[in-house]
């Protein structure tokens, strides 16, 4: 079983909708968690933190369960630049330094 | 901008031949990751470094890849002996310090493929 699972999709959905991606990490040592963006050949880019209280971000939202080790990302008013591939990634202390896991990424592909 | 720099952008090349892939971190960037990027999964950690010491390699997959930063700033990752499942993209990422998180930054990989 992978550290970091996720839906791998595709997602297609229409311009406007709303889309939820959901994650599960299984190292309870785990300390922070991120959601990445990757657009096509194109190296990962981080989208946002997510925190216990929950965090928002323009159209974005992000949530954790530390209880459950759950992490989704929710997209509002999609929008057809948001089509790329989502990551879930969560960090963990690993010998002094931070180690990042990936899963293995949402794809979502928005359409006029 | 002064990003993480990768080189080259492609290679191709025949099994059993060796490969150098070279990563340009961020000036001043302590930290350095490497990591493999297969066809529809997400990177996974190779290996990391902490100015020149290679502290982490638990996860290059065989004695074939070999990573090393000797003064602490450019690093290669070499493959000896290639093998069509060394097929990836390969990216490198570079981070300012180690004591407390700090975001890395991500190059824009070398794609590798190996016939």
């Amino acid at each position: 079983r992978k550290e970091v699972e996720q839906d791998p999709g595709p997602f297609n959905v229409p311009e406007g909708a709303t889309v939820a991606f959901n994650c599960t990490y299984s190292n309870s040592a785990s300390q922070s968690f991120f959601w990445y963006r990757q657009d096509c050949r194109k190296e990962p880019k981080l989208l946002m933190s997510v925190y216990s209280s929950g965090n928002e971000d323009g159209r974005f939202t992000a949530q954790l369960n530390r209880a459950s080790q759950y992490i989704s990302l929710l997209i509002r008013d999609s929008k057809l630049s948001d089509s790329a591939t989502y990551l879930c990634v969560v960090r963990k202390p690993s010998g002094g330094y931070n180690k990042l896991i990936f899963g293995a990424g949402t794809r979502l592909a928005v359409h006029p | 901008g002064a990003g993480v720099s990768q080189s080259p952008r492609y290679k191709v090349a025949k099994r059993g031949q060796d490969v150098a892939l070279r990563c340009d971190p961020i000036s001043g960037h302590v930290s350095l990751f490497w990591y493999q990027q297969a066809l529809g999964q997400g990177p996974e950690f190779l290996t990391y470094f902490q100015n020149e010491a290679q502290l982490d390699k638990s996860g290059l997959p065989s004695d074939r890849f070999f990573a090393e930063r000797p003064e602490g700033s450019v690093s290669t990752l070499k493959i000896q002996r290639t093998q069509q499942e060394d097929s990836a993209v390969y990216l490198c990422a570079s981070s300012l310090a180690w004591t407390q998180p700090q975001p890395q930054h991500f190059g824009d990989g070398t794609r590798l493929s190996i016939l």
